[in-house]
């Protein structure tokens, strides 16, 4: 079965600053997409940036870039230039590959950012 | 161009009593995911539906919970016989179908139904 781990239940960044959120994660598969999604205090679900596997260069999205390691299985999250606006709970996610629809998702990092 | 829309935001039951979430997948999509949030936990699968079918329900518990998507109206999740347990944030998410392709990377959530049971 997938596991997503996020290891760290809390963050905190100066505004401006850089932080990195991490991810790792378990499978057999070979082909699989990984995501982060974004939930702030409204709750809605909102994707900061999606990785599929079988690319080695990382996803980047404006601020929002990733740090995709597969032999480690790791999908780090680096936020740079942080904004109040990015306070929010991150969540990391994976899906298989192909026509697969299930999403598996960590337990979450709320990241603060201080003014 | 609305979003997916979940109804009721917030929903309160007594214990014994049924909840009903409703959806509204977004314009064009036919596609429609329920995920559920336990406290301090990650979200879930629960269901996938298409119109009128019922595509994969692996996750849904296998007494007291249901779900539809009818041809007309939006998607209904059903939870009879509330418990405490059943306390949660319940997500929808829907997506479109390109062609005969599942476009489901293209997948849009909605803002949840936070239920509490009392």
């Amino acid at each position: 079965a997938q596991t997503v781990t996020q290891s760290q239940p809390e963050m905190s960044v100066q505004e401006a600053e850089t932080v990195t959120l991490s991810c790792t994660y378990d499978t057999s598969e070979s082909d699989y997409y990984l995501f982060w999604y974004k939930q702030p205090p409204s709750r809605q679900m909102i994707l900061v940036i999606r990785q599929e596997a079988y690319k080695q260069q990382n996803a980047t999205e404006n601020r929002f870039s990733v740090n995709f390691q597969k032999a480690a299985k790791s999908f780090s999250l680096k936020i740079s230039d942080s904004q109040l606006g990015d306070a929010a709970m991150y969540f990391c996610a994976y899906r298989v590959g192909g026509s697969n629809y299930k999403l598996t998702f960590g337990k979450g990092t709320l990241l603060t950012v201080n003014p | 161009n609305a979003g997916v829309m979940q109804n009721p935001r917030h929903l309160v039951r007594r214990r014994g009593q049924e909840a009903r979430l409703r959806c509204s997948p977004m314009k064009g999509h036919s596609h429609v995911y329920w995920y559920r949030q336990l406290p301090e936990e990650g979200l879930k699968f629960m269901v996938y539906l298409q119109k009128e079918n019922i595509i994969d329900e692996s996750g849904m518990p296998k007494e007291r919970f249901s779900a539809e998507f009818p041809k007309e109206g939006p998607s209904i999740l059903r939870i009879q016989q509330v418990v405490r347990g059943d306390s949660a944030a319940y997500f929808c998410a829907s997506s479109p179908t390109v062609g005969q392709v599942l476009a489901n990377e293209k997948l849009f959530f909605g803002s949840g139904t936070q239920l509490s049971v009392l």
